[in-house]
């Protein structure tokens, strides 16, 4: 089955709430990556982690990794309704080479 | 700087026809990756080269699917024949130096909507 599993499936939210989302995986990673898509468009990375890593900030946008129960999760805060999008975790892989597995992503969409 | 392009943007074909999809990695980086998502599905994983290598296909679904990279710049997947399930977004994505691959961010096109009818 698929390494990464994101939940919830589907987010709706207001414009100024924040959003958590999560992700869970199977094996052994160098990393986990967070991505968004917006609608129609490519894959825009917004951060990654290294396992040895325990939370990473960027902006808005908070990560954390927990490698004991393979779980990592992202908040989105004070979210815009720019921030509705296709949120993906995908995680490196250890010793494969860069190669990318993805969740089947969380929808996440902001009102106004 | 240039980042990752693909062409077409999108590609509607019919069932038994062939199609060449194309994606331009940014300048200088050895790692090109193709993956596919289809209808709502997760974002699945077809090959990797580096350079003009093919360092793992193991996710290209059947023979129909023929990727190259030529002289290590720009690749191309080809799909012949297309069958309805091959429908979806196709996305191209490149990264440094290999040594560096297993830790850094991979750039992303804007994928290639394909449809098969």
């Amino acid at each position: 089955s698929q390494q990464g599993e994101e939940d919830p499936q589907a987010l709706s939210i207001q414009e100024g709430e924040n959003a958590t989302m999560n992700c869970s995986y199977k094996t052994s990673i160098n990393n986990l990556q967070w991505y968004r898509q917006n609608s129609g468009r490519g894959l825009v990375h917004l951060i990654l982690i290294r396992s040895n890593e325990r939370e990473k900030h960027s902006g808005r946008l908070r990560v954390t990794l927990d490698t004991s129960k393979k779980s990592s999760s992202l908040l989105i805060t004070a979210s815009r309704a720019a921030d509705t999008a296709s949120y993906f975790c995908a995680t490196g892989v250890y010793n494969q080479g860069g190669k990318l597995i993805f969740g089947q992503g969380t929808e996440l969409s902001v009102k106004p | 700087e240039a980042g990752v392009t693909q062409f077409p943007s999108h590609s509607v074909i019919e069932k038994g026809q062939t199609v060449t999809l194309r994606c331009d990695p940014i300048s200088g980086h050895d790692n090109l990756y193709w993956y596919r998502r289809v209808m709502g599905k997760e974002i699945k994983f077809l090959l990797h080269f580096v350079k003009e290598s093919k360092q793992d296909e193991s996710g290209m679904p059947n023979n129909r699917f023929l990727a190259e990279r030529t002289g290590g710049t720009y690749s191309t997947l080809k799909v012949q024949p297309a069958e309805l399930e091959d429908s979806g977004v196709y996305f191209c994505a490149s990264s440094p130096t290999h040594r560096l691959a297993g830790n850094t961010e991979a750039f992303f096109g804007q994928g290639t909507r394909l449809t098969v009818v």
